[in-house]
């Protein structure tokens, strides 16, 4: 069964450092997102992408945060400067079109020390 | 606002025992509902979804649930529960190319 793949599985970084945590979502798909689990917290939503803009995006997607297709196949997602409160599983998810299931990758872990 | 109550935090049942994990949701508009399912670490798998239909929907692991629409609710069940079945379970709720809106999560423990 196709799956949405993102690497790293864990990073830790340097307070104030960029981060940049990588997704493949299923490859028919156009519609793409990140949503974020603080540990011990609920799953939040961060920002939705289609056709090539950001379609959506939470009052916690800030100017620190960016994403960007690159290529064909890539969605990525970038925290400029990143801060302790950061730190929690970043999980990517794609859906083929509207009203479509969501599927979610394995999540990435960032750790900010 | 879309919102998303699951009551429970944190339920416990022994091995075989029946199971039910609640939901209910604030939707504007017909909802998409679904659940999934968190193991310890890893991502989220989904269980079930509800679109339109049939409000009794099957999953995967022998899971159901019912889409109560005069309730507002989307509760989760399953039979006879198995060890393996300790996690956490997201109820989650969209419609069209919305994003989800989750729930804070029920973490089920299974004792033998």
């Amino acid at each position: 069964e196709p799956e949405v793949t993102q690497t790293p599985s864990h990073q830790v970084t340097q307070m104030g450092q960029e981060v940049i945590l990588r997704c493949v979502p299923i490859s028919n798909h156009l519609y793409f997102y990140w949503y974020r689990q603080i540990l011990g917290q609920k799953v939040e939503f961060l920002v939705s992408f289609y056709n090539n803009e950001i379609s959506e995006k939470s009052e916690i997607f800030d100017d620190q945060f960016s994403v960007e297709r690159p290529d064909g196949s890539n969605f990525t997602l970038k925290i400029r400067s990143t801060k302790l409160e950061d730190s929690a599983m970043y999980f990517c998810a794609s859906r083929e079109g509207p009203g479509n299931t969501i599927y979610f990758g394995e999540g990435s872990w960032l750790t900010v020390v | 606002a879309q919102s998303v109550t699951q009551p429970d935090i944190h339920i416990t049942v022994s091995e075989g025992a029946s199971l039910e994990l609640r939901c209910n949701y604030s939707y504007g508009a017909t909802p998409y509902l679904f659940w999934y399912v968190q193991s310890p670490g890893q991502g989220l798998q989904l269980l079930l979804k509800y679109f339109s239909g049939d409000t009794l929907v099957q999953g995967i692991k022998g899971f159901e649930a019912e889409f109560k629409r005069s309730q507002s609710s989307f509760n989760l069940r399953k039979p006879s529960v198995h060890w393996s079945d300790a996690a956490e379970y997201f109820c989650a709720v969209g419609a069209g190319n919305t994003p989800l809106v989750f729930g804070k999560g029920t973490r089920l423990s299974v004792i033998a």
